[in-house]
């Protein structure tokens, strides 16, 4: 138990389809992130929340579309994705988004693209 | 161009034996390092880190060490057991986001 719920653990989902990814953190921390990783790749950054508010999009398409209503929950809305969005999609938090402070990871949710 | 590498896919170690597993950087402003194990089907679950001021940082049966002129860094696990076989991440940051490396792959043969 890390500390760092995300649901679904798995989703198939049609390239029309809108869904969202939830993640949950109760470890009091402020800066909540997403990442993605595809096979053979290394964990790729894709949004940093701190204190609910976006510091980092790392040129993420639009079809990816975050939301951090507060410092415990983090959304991930998808619309009209592509095949090759087809991946592991992490969440983690930190005490804060500095060095010195280790990530915790979610376990993901496997997202397969028809 | 990956700022961090790991270059070995794959380590087979024996039981009891030590693993040594490696990771490269490019950037020199990176000033803090990490080390993720992480299980099938579960997320990376945080192992150790050194800051760029330390050369050694010690926990328990995991060691890592910086050698910052060669840019290298190593997790050195001693001794190896079944339940360490996993993938291991490194990865590296300043005040900008983690890096991560690709991984390497450890079996521990009993």
């Amino acid at each position: 138990e890390t500390g760092v719920t995300q649901t679904p653990r798995h989703l198939v989902m049609g390239m029309t389809n809108k869904k969202s990814l939830k993640c949950e953190q109760h470890l009091g921390h402020n800066a909540m992130y997403w990442y993605k990783q595809s096979a053979k790749k290394p964990l790729e950054l894709m949004f940093v929340y701190n204190f609910k508010e976006q510091t980092e999009n790392n040129s993420v398409p639009s079809r990816f579309s975050p939301e951090c209503p507060n410092s415990s929950h983090l959304f991930l809305h998808l619309h009209t994705l592509q095949p090759e969005d087809s991946a592991l999609y992490l969440c983690a938090s930190s005490q804060d988004d500095i060095p010195g402070q280790p990530q915790h990871f979610g376990d993901g949710t496997r997202l397969s693209i028809l | 161009d990956q700022q961090v590498k790991q270059n070995s896919p794959s380590l087979s170690v024996q039981e009891g034996r030590i693993s040594i597993l490696n990771c490269d950087y490019t950037n020199s402003m990176f000033d803090y390092f990490l080390w993720y194990k992480k299980y099938p089907a579960e997320g990376p679950t945080f192992l150790i880190s050194i800051s760029s001021i330390k050369d050694k940082n010690e926990d328990g049966r995991f060691t890592v060490f910086l050698n910052k002129s060669a840019k290298h860094l190593s997790l050195h696990i001693v001794p190896s057991q079944p339940g360490d076989s996993a993938v291991y991440f490194c990865a590296a940051r300043t005040y900008t986001p983690l890096v991560f490396g690709k991984g390497t792959r450890l079996s521990v043969i009993a």
